[in-house]
């Protein structure tokens, strides 16, 4: 069973359109994350929700709108998408937030032509 | 929010100890040291934490000194498979939520 599972595992889309990412876990987790990888492979957050309430949104454009419908879903919805949105998303979940071990999914390359 | 420094590679040879060592100066009280292993395509994998002294589990050592500035990564007799990139994390409660950063990560190779 995979514990973080994220689809789709690529993505090819065209400037201008709307793509989503899903992210589910069967871990129990309450807490989920959306990490961004570019292409030097900085991993930076970008969410966190914690029980389906959003406690962490870093600097990230307002294209960009997570949806947790429960605590083992979170998705990632992209507005407008950008050549610069092209990178691989994780998305990621652990128990409690803070220095609680992550679990990451799979990633999903996601390329902007 | 604390930043690390890392080498960007490193090489070795399997068998040997790798000793992968990262900087963190400013460390915050309640931070914690976390170490993640990431091969190509896949997303990183939890291998160890630490707040100071030294933890063991069965696949790796951590070592961090008193002022905790910095911290070490032990890779006992390595493989090729654990060629990969090292992410060393520094992170904790901040403002009643979590964050944390990856570095930039280190590159190992384990040549045969």
């Amino acid at each position: 069973d995979t514990a973080v599972s994220q689809t789709p595992k690529y993505l090819v889309t065209q400037m201008g359109n709307d793509k989503s990412i899903k992210c589910e876990q069967n871990l129990g987790h309450d807490t989920m994350y959306w990490y961004k990888q570019d292409s030097k492979k900085f991993l930076k957050i970008m969410f966190s929700y914690n029980n389906k309430e959003l406690i962490i949104n870093e600097t990230v454009p307002n294209r960009f709108s997570p949806k947790s419908p429960d605590k083992a879903h979170l998705n990632l919805h992209i507005n407008s998408l950008e050549l610069g949105d092209s990178a691989v998303y994780f998305c990621a979940s652990s128990q409690g937030g803070g220095q609680a071990e992550a679990f990451f999914g799979q990633g999903t390359r996601l390329t902007v032509v | 929010l604390a930043k690390t420094t890392q080498p960007i590679s490193m090489d070795s040879y399997e068998g040997q100890e790798v000793n992968i060592t990262c900087s963190h100066n400013n460390i915050a009280t309640n931070d914690y040291i976390t170490w993640y292993q990431q091969f190509p395509s896949q997303g990183p994998r939890f291998i160890i934490q630490g707040y100071k002294t030294k933890v063991t589990n069965e696949v790796a050592s951590l070592f961090i000194p008193a002022d905790r500035k910095s911290s070490t990564l032990s890779l006992p007799r390595v493989s090729l498979s654990d060629t990969a990139v090292y992410y060393c994390l520094v992170g904790g409660l901040v403002g009643g939520g979590f964050k944390t950063i990856f570095g930039a990560g280190t590159r190992l190779f384990v040549k045969a």
